[in-house]
């Protein structure tokens, strides 16, 4: 299995332009986030989905969008790259035990840069 | 929501020497506590969790203790060697209950162990 796969590695935006990461997973997870990580700031929780077709937000959501339409592909899209943007993006799935745990993977990770 | 926080931000231990790093969280529903160590330029990994109906957890020289009624959990790390430096974040899950899952993140704790 290769686990989370994520695209690009690293990305360079100029502002207003528009592009889509790329997160894919091959462990059959239903539930799939992404999260941004800034220094001092932790990982926050953009958006996240249960299940091919469900979708919801997280909290700091305003200015990517999500989908999904398969199991295995969750993409994130910035609209109109904004320098807020800067960040590392990480995609992680994970399960859900019988026990209620809920161990998340994480991919490698994208480093974009919006000047 | 949920708030975890996590301190201290930054550690530095020698070789050899104990590290702790404590968390506290808002939400008594609150019932899995994973912690995931991240690695320069890597995604987080898991390396321990505990539920809320155990108290303590050990892993080889990893250990994680959990206080329901302080709603606060720590991470020990004994003889801590050089490849143990690295960002390490706590979480916590209500389960899959109406968060679906979801993790809340503390805002991470740099190690760094001197040889």
């Amino acid at each position: 299995n290769a686990g989370v796969t994520q695209t690009p590695k690293f990305q360079v935006l100029k502002t207003g332009q528009s592009m889509t990461l790329q997160c894919a997973q091959d462990m059959n997870h239903e539930y799939m986030s992404w999260y941004r990580q800034d220094p001092g700031m932790g990982l926050r929780l953009i958006h996240y989905s249960v299940g091919a077709g469900i979708t919801d937000q997280g909290e700091v959501p305003n200015g990517y969008n999500v989908s999904r339409s398969t199991t295995e592909d969750f993409p994130l899209r910035l609209l109109s790259a904004a320098p807020s943007q800067t960040s590392v993006y990480f995609c992680a799935s994970s399960y859900f035990g019988v026990s209620g745990d809920n161990e998340q993977f994480f991919g490698p990770g994208t480093r974009l840069t919006v000047l | 929501g949920e708030n975890v926080e996590q301190h201290p931000s930054t550690l530095s231990v020698q070789e050899g020497d104990s590290a702790v790093i404590k968390c506290t969280y808002s939400d008594s529903a609150s019932n899995y506590f994973p912690w995931y160590k991240q690695e320069l330029g890597k995604g987080p990994q898991l390396i321990i969790d505990i539920r809320s109906n155990v108290g303590e957890k050990k892993d080889q020289r990893i250990a994680v203790t959990l206080n329901k009624t302080a709603k606060h959990f720590s991470l020990h790390i004994t003889e801590t060697q050089p490849e143990d430096s690295a960002v390490y974040f706590c979480a916590a899950s209500m389960g899959r209950g109406s968060t679906l899952g979801r993790l809340y993140f503390g805002r991470g704790t740099q190690l760094t162990v001197w040889p």
